[in-house]
């Protein structure tokens, strides 16, 4: 059965720093990863997706990895901002399966 | 291209009452996913559903709870005689693609909050 674990589970930083966020899950027989936003009160925003193939994906200052052997992804978050305070999730598809399966969450501050 | 539409946002149901949620995939999309997130916890799996069919419902209760997804019209979700326990964050997301697709990216409706009083 897949289990997604994500540390830390609450993270409070200052504006301007770089940080990495941690998604660990336990099947390696995955599609995909993907990592979502989801603000208080809001529904999800996806980030990035990352096909089993693949590494890493990058999008402006957000960068994401892939080690499926080792069940580990990483989020990489540069030059934080206030902006980006958020809960942010990370969710696996297994191979075939039909369910995404979602950590519990890092719950960002970034104080300006 | 309006996303994925739920409605209601916000929803009040007394104990005994129906709740019916509603989903509008995004244009072109025909895979619905309905997720629910109970307060302070992660998003659990609920139902997959494909045009008229139910794919997959391992994550519902077996009582109370159905949904559907007819060939015309949005996914609905509905919570029978309704409890307390059932007030949480109900969640809809669609894709382009079958879940065995590595590309598939599911896109998520803004949710529907039921709260059970």
């Amino acid at each position: 059965k897949q289990e997604v674990t994500q540390i830390p589970a609450a993270l409070s930083v200052p504006e301007g720093e770089n940080l990495v966020l941690n998604c660990s899950f336990t099947d390696s027989a995955i599609y995909n990863l993907q990592w979502f936003r989801q603000d208080p009160g809001k529904g999800l925003t996806s980030l990035l997706l990352i096909q089993s193939s693949q590494r890493e994906q990058t999008s402006g200052r957000l960068n994401a990895s892939l080690d499926k052997s080792s069940g580990r992804s990483t989020l990489y978050i540069a030059a934080s901002q206030p902006g980006d305070s958020a809960t942010y999730l990370c969710a696996v598809l297994n191979t075939g399966g039909f369910k995404t399966i979602f950590g519990a969450g890092t719950r960002l501050f970034v104080k300006a | 291209n309006a996303g994925v539409m739920q409605n209601p946002r916000h929803l009040v149901r007394r104990r005994g009452q129906e709740a019916r949620l509603r989903c509008s995939p995004m244009k072109g999309h025909s895979h619905v996913y309905w997720y629910r997130q109970l307060p302070e916890e992660g998003l659990k799996f609920m139902v997959y559903l494909q045009k008229e069919n139910i794919i997959d419902e391992s994550g519902m209760p077996k009582e109370r709870f159905s949904a559907e997804f007819p060939k015309e019209g949005p996914s609905i979700l509905r919570i029978q005689q309704v409890v307390r326990g059932d007030s949480a964050a109900y969640f809809c997301a669609s894709s382009p693609l079958g879940p065995n697709s590595g590309a598939n990216v599911l896109t998520f409706g803004a949710g529907s909050r039921l709260t059970v009083l």
